[in-house]
Order: structure tokens, then C-alpha cells, then sequence
């Protein structure tokens, strides 16, 4: 079984519609994150969680809302879907305690179309 | 605010060949992480440079650090066709410790 499960891994929605992605880790890790990538920008940081009662806003977090309901689930919505929202996004986790690097470890990925 | 640059965007090479990939960044930054991409997959992890002058190699590639100016390479040696995906890289430190700041990716084609 996958480490970091994501889902669902393919949705399409109406504009205005409220989404939410899931997160699933089996991994331990205290530190989970939520990106989004678009071609030719990379991955941009959303919001990310350093334990289960620790939630920070990211690079672009407006629109958005996060949810840790334990440690090992990272929920992700967006309130009121608008068609630049579009986009690939990524939940990732890490765990600085038992690793020094910090590495952060990817989920499968959620394709998300907002028509 | 941490910015990071790769170069170049897309890099077509053939097989065999050697080239290095560039990744700048803006600020002083305490890690840099380099990962692949697949197509339609997720990413990789592939290295942590963790200070300065740090190398790392696995196979065909071997990434570098340099924190003075503030600089990391990838270089790609005797490229293979299974080499081919979106690289990235990523800084993270200072007052944004533990999170990442990603360049924008450089898709690699290695052809026959």
C-alpha cells in the first residue's frame, strides 16, 4: 500500500461547487503539506502543518481552507471552486524528528477541473 | 522572500551526452532537495544538500551545492533515455524552515 494516498485522484466541478481533497499517510509524520502545480511554475505551497493543532497558510492560500483532523489526515477545500483553481495538486509529508533532511515525501496527485 | 530559478526550462539531449542543470535561489537558504517527475506521476525525491559544498551522486547524476553563491547544479553524465522527466529543485530555510520554495522544473528529453 501507498504511503500517501490521495483522494479522489481525478475530479471535474461546476464553478462555485465546494471541493474537497483528502490525505491519508501511513507514514507517522507529524508534517503534511498541501501544493498545487501548474505547467511552468512548479509546485506552489498552499498550507502545511507542523502537528495536529499547528495549521499555517502557504504562498497562496486564498481560497482555500485546511483541515488536520488527526495526524494522519490532511483535508484540503476550496469553498467556492472558480475555474483558475484548475490545477494538479500534491499532499506531502515529513517528519523532521526521525529524519534530520526533512525530506518531504509525495502523494499520488489529485487532478482537479473547474469548469 | 525566497525565490528560486532553474535553467534551462527544457533541455533536449542526446543520449550519451553530459549537461547541468542550474538552480539559483535569492536568499540564504539552509537545505536544497532535488526531485523527478514522471510524466503524470509524482515527484521523487532524489537529493539533500544540507551545506556548502556538499555533493551527492546516484548513477548518471550528480548535484552539488554551492551556499556562497547561492547556487545548486544537476549534472547529468552519458544520459540515458530513462533519464527523461521534470527535474526540480527546492530551498528551504531561514524564516521559511520547512517549507519549500520550488523552481519552475526543467523537462529533460533525452533522445536516441
Amino acid at each position: 500500500d501507498a504511503d500517501v494516498t490521495q483522494t479522489p485522484r481525478n475530479r471535474i466541478t461546476k464553478t462555485g461547487k465546494r471541493i474537497m481533497l483528502e490525505c491519508s499517510q501511513t507514514k507517522g509524520h507529524d508534517r503534511m503539506y498541501w501544493y498545487r502545480q501548474d505547467p511552468g511554475l512548479g509546485l506552489r505551497l498552499i498550507y502545511y502543518s507542523f502537528d495536529v493543532k499547528d495549521i499555517n497558510k502557504g504562498e497562496i492560500s486564498d481560497g482555500y481552507s485546511v483541515s488536520r483532523q488527526a495526524q494522519a489526515k490532511f483535508s484540503l477545500s476550496l469553498e467556492s471552486a472558480i475555474p483558475n483553481q484548475t490545477a494538479l495538486y500534491f499532499c506531502a509529508t515529513s517528519d523532521l524528528a526521525s529524519d534530520s533532511t526533512d525530506t518531504q515525501y509525495f502523494g499520488p496527485g489529485t487532478r482537479l477541473t473547474v469548469l | 522572500e525566497l525565490k528560486v530559478e532553474q535553467n534551462p526550462l527544457f533541455l533536449s539531449m542526446q543520449e550519451g551526452k553530459n549537461y547541468t542543470i542550474y538552480c539559483n535561489y535569492s536568499t540564504t537558504s539552509d537545505r536544497l532537495y532535488w526531485y523527478r517527475q514522471d510524466p503524470g506521476k509524482s515527484l521523487e525525491s532524489l537529493f539533500v544538500l544540507l551545506s556548502n559544498g556538499a555533493v551527492k551522486q546516484e548513477g548518471r547524476l550528480m548535484a552539488s551545492l554551492d551556499t556562497k553563491a547561492r547556487l545548486s547544479t544537476l549534472h547529468i553524465t552519458a544520459a540515458v533515455h530513462d533519464l527523461s522527466a521534470t527535474y526540480f529543485c527546492a530551498a528551504a530555510g531561514g524564516t521559511s524552515y520547512g517549507k519549500l520554495t520550488f523552481g519552475q522544473g526543467t523537462i529533460l528529453t533525452v533522445h536516441p
